[in-house]
This record gives C-alpha cells, structure tokens and sequence, in this order.
C-alpha cells in the first residue's frame, strides 16, 4: 500500500464547476501538508500549504486537511479552463522529516 | 522569486552515454532533490542533498549517482545510461528540511 494515495483521474468538468480533488494517507506523523499545481510540460509549482489539521482560504482555492480522518483536499470554487492541470498533493513530518512523498497526481481539465 | 534552472529541457542520448543533468537555485537554499516523473507513477525521489558534499540515497537511486561541489548547484549524473531511464527528471530545493520545494521546469530525456 502506497504511503500517500490519489484519484489519478483524469476528471473533466464545465467551467464554473466546483472541483474536489482527494488525497488520502497511512502515515500519522505527517503534518505539513502541500498541493502543487502542474501544467504539461512544466515543474510543478506550489498552490498551498497547510499545517495540521484545518482549512485554509487562497482565492478560489480551498485546503482542508483531516488528521484524524488522513484525508486531504484541495477545493477549487467557479474552475476556469486556466486550471487545467495535474494536481498533486505531498506531504512530510516524522520520519520522513526532510522529504515529500507525493501522490501520484490528479489529471483535471476544465472545458469551457 | 526563487528561481531553479535547469540546464536543459529536452536532451537525447544513446543507450552507454554518461549524462549529466545539472540544477542551479539562485535562493542559497540547503536542500537540493533530484526526482523523475513517469505516467501512472507520479514522482519519485532519486537523490536529495542537506548540504555540500552530502548526499542521500531516495527510493529509487539505482542507477544514478550525484555531485553538489557547491550550495547552489547539483548535479544527477547516469553513469551508462539505459533506456528505463526515459523519462522527466524534475530538480527541487527547499530552505529547510521537511518545508515546500521548489521546482525546475524539468528536463524530458530520452534515451534510445
């Protein structure tokens, strides 16, 4: 079973849609949470960060994270085709202290 | 902003080459990963380095070796390499160990 687990998709949705996208992990010492962003052919770049449990609130983007649960989100409000991307989540803490593991990443195309 | 360069974005090899990919961040960052990005396998760390001079195997580093001579630059090397080895190969540093990384644009090898 892999440490860190992702929807790799792919999901399409109409523009203006709300888009959940899902992580989920085994590993309870995790507790810095992340979500990058990746357009093809491109690093990825980061889109939040979160520590611990909570939400957190960036535009129309939104992070939760749900320790007790291991679950991880990234909500996306009123989707534009410019989100069209691979969405990936990573995370560290514990003995994984100085490394991410990522999920494998989550294909979303937003189509007009 | 901070910026990690990587030297190439596109480079061909043959089956036997020694190839070196080099990764520059202009940030004086401690921490330089190397990973590869593969479809369905998202991405995998290969080599990271806390320091000059040190290195630390990541899961995946059969095959590959890696020089940091100076802070700001780290370079994969693949000593003969193979066509598996096909793939994208991501660079990464972060200010400390366990915090967001920061990501090249990438360089997409293939070996034939």
């Amino acid at each position: 079973q892999k440490e860190v687990e992702q929807d790799p998709g792919p999901l399409s949705v109409p523009e203006g849609a709300i888009v959940s996208l899902n992580c989920t992990y085994s590993n309870s010492a995790f507790q810095y949470f992340m979500w990058y962003r990746q357009y093809s052919r491109k690093g990825p770049e980061l889109l939040m960060y979160t520590y611990s449990s909570g939400n957190k609130e960036d535009g129309r983007f939104t992070a939760q994270v749900d320790k007790s649960s291991k679950y991880i989100s990234l909500f996306i409000r009123d989707s534009q085709p410019s989100d069209s991307a691979t969405y990936l989540c990573a995370m560290s803490g514990g003995t994984s202290y100085g490394k991410l593991t990522f999920g494998q990443g989550t294909i979303l195309t937003v189509h007009p | 902003d901070v910026k990690v360069t990587q030297s190439s974005r596109y480079l061909v090899k043959r089956t036997g080459e020694k190839v070196f990919l080099e990764c520059v961040q202009d940030m004086d960052h401690e921490n330089m990963f190397w990973y590869r990005q593969d479809p369905g396998l998202g991405l995998r760390l290969i080599y990271f380095s806390y320091d000059v001079k040190m290195k630390e195997k990541g899961d995946i580093p059969e095959g590959y070796s890696v020089s940091r001579e100076k802070k700001e630059r780290f370079s994969l090397i693949l000593e003969s390499a193979s066509t598996n080895q096909t793939s994208m190969y991501l660079c990464a540093s972060s200010p400390r160990r366990g915090d967001i990384q920061y990501f090249g644009a990438g360089t997409r090898l293939s070996v034939l």
